[in-house]
């Protein structure tokens, strides 16, 4: 089993849509979960950590659920701007080391 | 607003040659890291250095890797004799604390190697 997996996608959707992401992972003791965002060819950037109550930054809303191993990623009225690949990430089991999934492609279209 | 640094951004070297790429973490960060992206693939660890020493490693760092912090602001990782599949984009990346706590690690725009 892959340490995180990830659909691969690509999503397409018109602006002003909502879109969802999801993730599992296969490491029961990581303690620490992200998304980041990777444009073509770019260096990953953190979107958002994820914590275990649930959070909200502006239209993005991260979950986790540890019983079943899984993260998602909730974008809403999306924009242009939000085309890229959403990597889902997760820490090793010593916590130096982050794993990725393979990521999630959006294109978000007029 | 501080970045990652990374020299070169694109390296193209002969099959079997040594290559150094290097990279100038943010200043005031403790935990240095060196990941790699096949074309078309995940972004794979490779590294995590902490306290002037290797402090995790993955299966893909074998004997013809090495990392060093010559000085007090760059990280370098060496490829002893390098191999066609040695060709990705290494990414650098840095955090002032522990990852496996929460915290943000930042990336450079990393150093597309090319080994033909």
């Amino acid at each position: 089993r892959k340490e995180v997996e990830q659909d691969p996608g690509p999503f397409n959707v018109p602006e002003g849509a909502t879109v969802a992401f999801n993730c599992t992972y296969s490491n029961s003791a990581s303690q620490s979960f992200f998304w980041y965002r990777q444009d073509c060819r770019k260096e990953p950037k953190l979107l958002m950590s994820v914590y275990s109550s649930g959070n909200e930054d502006g239209r993005f809303t991260a979950q986790l659920n540890r019983a079943s191993q899984y993260i998602s990623l909730l974008i809403r009225d999306s924009k242009l701007s939000d085309s890229a690949t959403y990597l889902c990430v997760v820490n090793s089991n010593s916590g130096y080391a982050l794993n990725f999934g393979k990521g999630t492609s959006l294109l978000v279209t007029p | 607003e501080p970045e990652v640094t990374q020299t070169p951004s694109h390296q193209v070297t002969q099959m079997g040659q040594e290559v150094i790429l290097r990279c100038v973490p943010i200043s005031n960060h403790l935990y240095f890291y060196w990941y790699r992206q096949i074309l078309g693939q995940k972004v794979e660890f490779l590294v995590s250095f902490y306290n002037n020493e290797i402090s995790e490693k993955s299966e893909i760092f074998d004997d013809q890797f090495s990392v060093e912090r010559p000085d007090g602001s760059n990280f370098t990782l060496k490829i002893r004799s390098t191999k066609l599949e040695d060709s990705a984009m290494y990414f650098c990346a840095s955090s002032e604390g522990y990852t496996g706590g929460g915290t943000e690690a930042f990336f450079g725009q990393g150093t597309r190697l090319t080994v033909v």
